[in-house]
Formats: structure tokens, C-alpha cells, sequence
């Protein structure tokens, strides 16, 4: 079975540019987490959904992040516009629900901004 | 504010060498600890989970153990290999709302 996967793996922009990242989780799995890892650093939530409904978004810039996870599979996160401080990789994991249940993490979108 | 704190930052070894990787918490009300393997450009991988009950929990070559008293865990790696370079990181969650606090991770570096 696939694991979770997301694309683009890199994407380069100028900054004021909009970017967005998607991520397919492993079926049947009902939370989905987008984290922000920047180097020698660990991952940081930015976003936490229990299927469709987004809940723990205190650490997202609402201001310039968004997200959205339409019927409770696939989601996207998009920047706009990005800054260069947005330099970073952008991890997604699933769990089969939130509780105690082991994360499994895609290889991440890797995100220069210019 | 929920921390987790790991050291040392950065360690090399010799290929077949032991090492002891350190974590301090201060996540409360306490739920799990887990321990994961990050190879550079991939994402975390899980390698063993512990409870407030276990005391210690072995997944190969790997051992991790965890004190709830004094809120430390360690991770021991036996006869290390090359594949074992990577980034280890402690990940504690809380009862509460189960939202997972990272910690910065320790980078090991095995040379032949």
C-alpha cells in the first residue's frame, strides 16, 4: 500500500508569489497533519484535521497560510503571498485517528522562496 | 509550555560503535513518547512508542527506555551501522488533546 505522498517534492518562487502543496494520506486514515520543519530543527504543527474539520490551527498564519481538506481526504496548504522567511519543508502525516495512533509521514515539500 | 529537549545536538561515532541519544520532557498531562528516525530529505519514521506504564521498549537494534518519574528518555543504539545516520527525534504527546510536541532532534553521524 502507498504510503502518504505529496507533491511537488521542491518548488522555487519569488516572494509575493503564491504557492500551494498537496498531500494524499494513506486510506482510511481520518487525521491528517501539516507540519513545518526548517533545518536542523524539528517539525512545528501548523495544521491538524480530523476528516474534513480543521482543529489545532493556533500555530497556522492565518494571515497568509490556508488550508483545506475536502471530503476528508487529500488536502492542500497555500501560501500567499510567500515570504522568505517561508523557506522550509512542509511535511504532511496521517494517523488512523488522533489518539495514541503512530503518524506516518510523506517526504515532504521542500520550499525555496527568492 | 510544552518542551522537549534533546541532546546531545550532534554526535559522531565509529561504524559498530554503541551510543545513548538523551530526552527531557515537560509535556503534562502525559500520553506517549515516541522515538523516530529522519533520514535526510525523507520524512519521520517511527521507531518506537512508550506509554506512561513502559518503562522500556526494543525495536532491533534499537532500545528506548523512559522514566515518568523524572520525565527522560534515552535511545540506545547497539553496534551501530552507516544507515544509522540520521536525525533521531523525541516526540511527546499530550493526554489532554494528543497534539505531538517535537523536539529538535539529534543528528548521528556513523563513519566507516
Amino acid at each position: 500500500e502507498a504510503g502518504v505522498v505529496q507533491s511537488p517534492r521542491y518548488k522555487i518562487i519569488e516572494k509575493k508569489q503564491p504557492v500551494a502543496f498537496w498531500c494524499n494520506p494513506i486510506s482510511g486514515h481520518n487525521t491528517l497533519y501539516w507540519y513545518l520543519q526548517n533545518l536542523g530543527q524539528g517539525p512545528e504543527l501548523l495544521i491538524r484535521y480530523e476528516n474534513e474539520e480543521a482543529v489545532d490551527d493556533s500555530q497556522l498564519p492565518k494571515d497568509r497560510f490556508s488550508a483545506e481538506r475536502l471530503k476528508g481526504v487529500d488536502s492542500t496548504l497555500k501560501i500567499q503571498p510567500a515570504e522568505l522567511g517561508d523557506s522550509a519543508v512542509y511535511l504532511c502525516a496521517s494517523s488512523l485517528d488522533r489518539d495514541y495512533n503512530e503518524q506516518f509521514f510523506g517526504p515532504g515539500t521542500r520550499l525555496t522562496v527568492l | 509550555k510544552n518542551q522537549v529537549e534533546q541532546s546531545p545536538q550532534s554526535l559522531i561515532i565509529l561504524e559498530g560503535k554503541n551510543c545513548t541519544l538523551q530526552c527531557n520532557y515537560t509535556v503534562s498531562p502525559f500520553s506517549n513518547l515516541r522515538w523516530y528516525k529522519q533520514d535526510t530529505g525523507r520524512g519521520p519514521v517511527s521507531l518506537t512508542i512508550m506509554t506512561f506504564s513502559e518503562n522500556t521498549k526494543s525495536n532491533g537494534r534499537y532500545t528506548a527506555t523512559l522514566d515518568a518519574d523524572t520525565k527522560q528518555s534515552s535511545l540506545h543504539i547497539t553496534a551501530s551501522q552507516l544507515s544509522d545516520s540520521a536525525s533521531y527525534i523525541c516526540v511527546v504527546s499530550a493526554s489532554e488533546n494528543y497534539i505531538p510536541t517535537f523536539g529538535r532532534g539529534t543528528s548521528l553521524i556513523v563513519h566507516p
